[in-house]
């Protein structure tokens, strides 16, 4: 079946660095992918519409300068969480839905920021 | 808004019990609704869905019926295992042409499953 892949599964930064998230869809083209973050105990929080050839759309609340979507191809969206915070601490998980409109996430990313 | 009410966990039950996991939900118009299930430290994984009412979702010996009359999708399994022991989200979408994505999700709090041997 169709695959959302993410990368990496786990990273750890120092506080004001910037690190990079990728999420993959692996066997179909995704013209729109999602970025949702989930602190621990709470639901996913829709982050923010990532559209393949144009800018993202942010949910109310979140900061576009700090959470930076690039979605270059049918195939990668990528989230880079610039000058990172230990706030910024989260599980991290993307989703696209396929052209059975079927919505898949991706394993999701343990960012620490420390 | 559309919003979507889990019951609280945790749920322990032992092996082999009966479970139910009660979900209802707040939205215009006719959404699909969706059970997505995360094991320890890995993502959600699409468990069921049903798109209409009165349809039954059903994987894995788990199974939801999509209630309109009651906003409800309540997830239950008629013989728990070990191996089932995660967090359950119930979740929904928006409805057709209501504006927006309906792609993005809406999801419950999630419920937390663990099934003694």
């Amino acid at each position: 079946g169709a695959v959302v892949s993410q990368h990496p599964s786990w990273v750890i930064c120092k506080s004001g660095t910037s690190v990079k998230i990728e999420c993959r869809s692996l066997d179909f083209q995704a013209t729109t992918m999602f970025w949702y973050r989930q602190f621990p105990k709470q639901s996913l929080m829709l982050m923010a519409t990532s559209n393949e050839g144009s800018k993202a759309t942010y949910e109310q609340g979140v900061e576009k300068d700090k959470f930076l979507i690039n979605h270059a191809s049918l195939t990668l969206s990528t989230l880079t969480v610039t000058s990172a915070h230990p706030e910024d601490s989260s599980f991290y998980i993307c989703s696209a839905p396929d052209r059975g409109n079927t919505i898949y996430f991706g394993e999701g990313s343990w960012l620490t920021v420390v | 808004g559309n919003s979507v009410t889990q019951m609280e966990g945790p749920v322990t039950l032992s092996e082999e019990a009966f479970l139910t996991i009660n979900c209802t939900y707040t939205a215009t118009g006719y959404p699909s609704l969706f059970w997505y299930v995360q094991y320890p430290g890995e993502g959600l994984q699409l468990l069921l869905k049903a798109t209409k009412a009165d349809d039954k979702g059903s994987n894995k010996g788990f199974e939801a019926t999509y209630r309109k009359e009651t906003t409800s999708f309540h997830l239950e399994k008629g013989s728990v295992q070990v191996s089932d022991s995660a967090v359950y989200f119930c979740a929904l979408n928006r409805p057709p042409n209501s504006g927006g994505s309906n792609y993005k999700l809406t999801f419950g709090k999630g419920t937390l499953l663990t099934v003694n041997p």
